[in-house]
């Protein structure tokens, strides 16, 4: 059973680029078809979808967030990774990875990661 | 993109059956079959419970039931049980390649 891990700084000042990882264990990504995700959380708010890639390397973006946002994948390395730029504090929030199991671009997300909380504070 | 419309918060007696909608528009739930549910207990990262509108996963609960009509999307949750007490949220596929998730519905059990 594959099991997903966020990583990456938890402290940006307003500006700064957000960079996160997610690793993926209990399995080669390259093995499988699958999309993997990006969903964060602001604190006491409800989730956001920030996009999908899928293991080949296309992408799916929201389009509030598309101009600033960057999603790659290494299946080398089993990760795939999230870049956002110019973040404000309105960024500040928990950042989830998680795979979507329909082996399409359809939307339901497991297993995911715990979660990173990502702070933007000057 | 608009979040997709969820009641804020639901209630229920242990043994009831509730429902939570789910909102969208012929852009999103009234034109796809790729609707999903989650469950996020506090400090928690969210669970899937339902995809494509009413399939579950392995492990759920068969208390838990999904449904669509039109532009609006229902979970049930039957037989309540005190740890049905969490954070709700619905996902939809929607034009333009996207996914848009519901504003989240918090569950209290009586």
């Amino acid at each position: 059973q594959q099991q997903l891990q966020e990583s990456g700084p938890g402290l940006l000042k307003p500006s700064e680029t957000l960079s996160l990882t997610c690793t993926v264990s209990g399995g080669s990504m390259s093995s499988y078809t699958y999309y993997w995700g990006w969903v964060r959380q602001p604190p006491g708010k409800g989730l956001e979808w920030i996009g999908s890639i899928y293991y080949s390397g296309s992408t799916h973006y929201n389009p509030s967030l598309k101009s600033r946002v960057t999603m790659s994948v290494d299946t080398s390395k089993n990760q795939f990774s999230l870049r956002l730029t110019s973040v404000t504090a309105a960024d500040t929030a928990v950042y989830y990875c998680a795979r979507d199991g329909s082996g399409s671009f359809r939307g339901w997300f497991a297993p995911w990661g715990q979660g990173t909380l990502v702070t933007v504070s000057s | 993109q608009s979040a997709l419309t969820q009641p804020a918060s639901v209630s229920g007696s242990p043994g009831q059956s509730i429902t939570i909608s789910c909102t969208g528009t012929s852009n999103d739930i009234g034109d796809y079959n790729y609707v999903s549910w989650y469950l996020q207990h506090p400090g928690k990262a969210p669970k899937l419970i339902i995809y494509d509108v009413s399939a579950r996963p392995s492990g759920v609960s068969n208390r838990f039931s999904g449904s669509k009509s039109g532009n609006t999307a229902s979970l049930t949750i039957s037989g309540l049980q005190a740890e049905d007490e969490a954070d709700y949220y619905c996902c939809s596929y929607a034009s333009g390649s996207t996914l848009v998730f519901g504003g989240g519905t918090k569950l209290t059990v009586l």
